[in-house]
């Protein structure tokens, strides 16, 4: 099965600067790899996601990176804001090939943009 | 936008007692799961269910734990009897299935076990 690791566990940038998260997955077959946002007592949202037949991808001030060779894969903000301050999760399908189905999360980077 | 709703928003009860958390997935999604995250930890599935019947488990959902679509709209979880370490948020999801992306997280139900 799928083994997901996030780094770090915590994040601290100045409002306006860059932020970027990692995860490494264990599974070659892994074909999606979607980002999740958390905000304090809420819901996981789906904010940017990839899938294995392109390298990168981007969304206004968000961009998922993957390298399939070293098995990881990076969430990139640019231009961070105050709201940007959440809990972030990496994730990876539990059974490649099952696409969103059952997913692993990583562990977790708690993001917090200083003013 | 439609949304996954869950209910309660939270739960408490003692130790022992018998739990039932419910859901109203998204109503032309196909597949539902339930997921729990311990205070401070990672997202962890628990299940997924697909036409009427469960479709993967995980070791977390032992026999404790069951689930159950009473009718064409619910989908409930029901902890037979609860422990401590059951305390975590427990948050319902769906999805139209397959390869066809993006997981819909309903608000969360809290539970505490006291």
């Amino acid at each position: 099965g799928e083994n997901v690791e996030q780094h770090p566990s915590t994040l601290s940038v100045q409002e306006g600067d860059s932020a970027v998260i990692k995860c490494t997955y264990s599974d070659s077959a892994s074909n999606y790899f979607p980002w999740y946002k958390q905000e304090l007592g809420k819901r996981p949202q789906l904010i940017i996601d990839i899938r294995s037949n392109v390298g990168e991808k981007k969304d206004q001030r968000i961009a998922v990176t993957l390298n399939k060779t070293a098995k990881h894969f990076s969430l990139h903000i640019t231009e961070t804001q105050p709201e940007d301050s959440a809990v972030y999760f990496c994730a990876a399908p539990k059974r490649p090939g099952q696409g969103a189905q059952k997913l692993v999360f990583g562990q977790g980077t708690r993001l917090t943009i200083n003013p | 936008e439609p949304e996954v709703t869950q209910t309660p928003s939270h739960q408490v009860t003692q130790m022992g007692q018998e739990v039932i958390l419910r859901c109203v997935p998204i109503s032309n999604h196909l597949y539902f799961y339930w997921y729990r995250q311990i205070l401070g930890q990672k997202v962890e599935f628990l299940v997924s269910f697909y036409n009427n019947e469960i479709s993967e488990k995980s070791e977390i959902f032992d026999d404790q734990f069951s689930v159950e679509r009473p009718d064409g709209s619910n989908f409930t979880l029901k902890i037979r009897s609860t422990k401590l370490e059951d305390s975590a948020m427990y948050f319902c999801a769906s999805n139209r299935g397959g390869d066809t992306g993006e997981l819909f997280f309903g608000e969360g139900s809290r539970l505490t076990v006291l």
